[in-house]
């Protein structure tokens, strides 16, 4: 079966201080692409980052930046220069089959600290 | 800038009720979905919809569930009769014009069953 794993369930982190998330997760496929969504209180689903599987550059959006290690199929998530703002649960998500159909991992909760 | 929304926000029922859930996708995609999260759990994968029909659903999404695409903006998910377990945050989610392209999600509906 495929699977996105979060291992990490809660994370804190100091304002303007770095974090990084992880995520591992299972496939046979070879061409496939990965996200990053934010999940604030107000509990909207946010697009955080993507990742195509067939790039070797690690995608960035402004502070967040990916480590995609796809050997080890891994996918972790970059934040730098932490934000209030980005107190949020972070859900990493996998589509098997290019379906269309997103598999969650758990989420880890990040708590950004004044 | 375009963005998925859903009506109602929150949605209380008691158990044994039917209740539709709508949502508005944006306007030029072609797949639709369905998500559900429990409180304090993952994103569960429910339905998607495509041209008019289903096309994948999960072992969640049984005869209790159906969706459906009444005109050409409107994308409704509808439980027949709803059981307490039902009570979550339902998303909906949309994207263009390709399976792989990345899914954009409402603000969600919180349904809860009495």
């Amino acid at each position: 079966a495929q699977t996105v794993t979060q291992s990490q369930p809660e994370m804190s982190v100091q304002e303007a201080e770095t974090v990084t998330l992880s995520c591992t997760y299972d496939t046979s496929e070879s061409n496939y692409y990965l996200f990053w969504y934010k999940q604030p209180p107000s509990r909207q689903m946010i697009l955080v980052i993507r990742q195509e599987a067939y790039k070797q550059q690690n995608a960035t959006e402004n502070r967040f930046s990916v480590n995609f290690q796809k050997a080890a199929k891994s996918f972790s998530l970059k934040i730098s220069d932490s934000q209030l703002g980005d107190t949020a649960m972070y859900f990493c998500a996998f589509p098997p089959g290019n379906t269309g159909k997103l598999i969650f991992g758990q989420g880890t909760t990040l708590q950004v600290k004044p | 800038e375009p963005e998925v929304t859903q009506t109602p926000s929150h949605q209380v029922t008691q158990m044994g009720q039917e209740v539709i859930l709508r949502c508005v996708p944006i306007s030029n995609h072609l797949y639709f979905y369905w998500y559900r999260q429990i409180l304090g759990q993952k994103v569960e994968f429910l339905v998607s919809f495509y041209n008019n029909e289903i096309s994948e659903k999960s072992e969640i999404f049984d005869d209790q569930f159906s969706v459906e695409r009444p005109d050409g903006s409107n994308f409704t998910l509808k439980i027949r009769s709803t059981k307490l377990e039902d009570s979550a945050m339902y998303f909906c989610a949309s994207s263009g014009g390709s399976r792989t392209d990345t899914q954009y999600f409402g603000p969600g509906t919180r349904l809860t069953v009495l």
